[in-house]
């Protein structure tokens, strides 16, 4: 069972264009984190999100944990060919803050 | 700084044969994973550590084993290669130290194909 699902599974777009990537469960997550993977290499914490309704931003990036800590979304701005790479959404559950559960992945090119 | 070293980068196996991926870090991390990722398929945890001396089996962990003698290493060993297990091999640590939300610190990666 697939506790979190990650939408959509390929994105591709131009440069300078916008958009949202999501993550969902039917679960409540203690904490959920994002890490973002280019080929060849291992993922890399972009931001960890706690409490339910919190907005984090980094750059053109926000992220957005649901207010009853079951889904989060990340929206990119203005996204540049160096945003390409898989985005994962990873979540913690009460109790087991160190064991992550890992969604799919949304894997993004931007073009130039 | 070197993080999480994962050795080899890439390995072919035959069917049967048997093979040690390594993983040492050197953050001083207490805790220690071994996942495989699978195309389409994000992230799956075989085995995990929480110190040395201590292992717990994660969601696919039939096939492999894994021990904890340092807090610096942490091998995942594959006794009879099937073709199944054809995949790529991430390890990563984290501490416990900092807080209970601290991230995952990855390895490059070990890609092993099993024909």
């Amino acid at each position: 069972t697939q506790l979190l699902e990650q939408s959509p599974q390929f994105l591709s777009i131009q440069e300078g264009e916008n958009l949202t990537v999501y993550c969902n469960s039917s679960s409540v997550f203690s904490s959920l984190q994002w890490y973002r993977q280019e080929p060849g290499e291992g993922p890399v914490l972009l931001v960890t999100v706690v409490t339910g309704g919190e907005v984090k931003k980094l750059k053109r990036l926000t992220f957005q944990f649901g207010d009853a800590r079951k889904d989060s979304s990340l929206h990119i701005t203005a996204a540049q060919p160096g945003d390409t790479g898989l985005y994962l959404c990873a979540g913690a559950r009460g109790g087991s803050n160190y064991k992550l559960t890992f969604g799919k992945g949304t894997l993004l090119t931007v073009n130039p | 700084n070197a993080g999480v070293t994962q050795t080899p980068k890439f390995r072919i196996l035959k069917i049967g044969q048997s093979m040690t991926l390594q993983c040492t870090q050197d953050m001083n991390h207490n805790y220690m994973y071994w996942y495989r990722q699978d195309p389409g398929m994000g992230l799956k945890l075989i085995y995990y550590s929480v110190g040395a001396g201590i292992t717990d089996k994660g969601e696919v962990p039939n096939g492999y084993n894994v021990s904890r003698s340092t807090t610096e290493d942490f091998p995942l060993r594959l006794e009879l290669a099937a073709p199944s297990q054809t995949s790529v091999y991430f390890c990563a640590s984290t501490s416990s130290r900092g807080g209970e939300f601290e991230p995952q610190h990855f390895g490059d990666g070990t890609r092993l194909s099993i024909l």
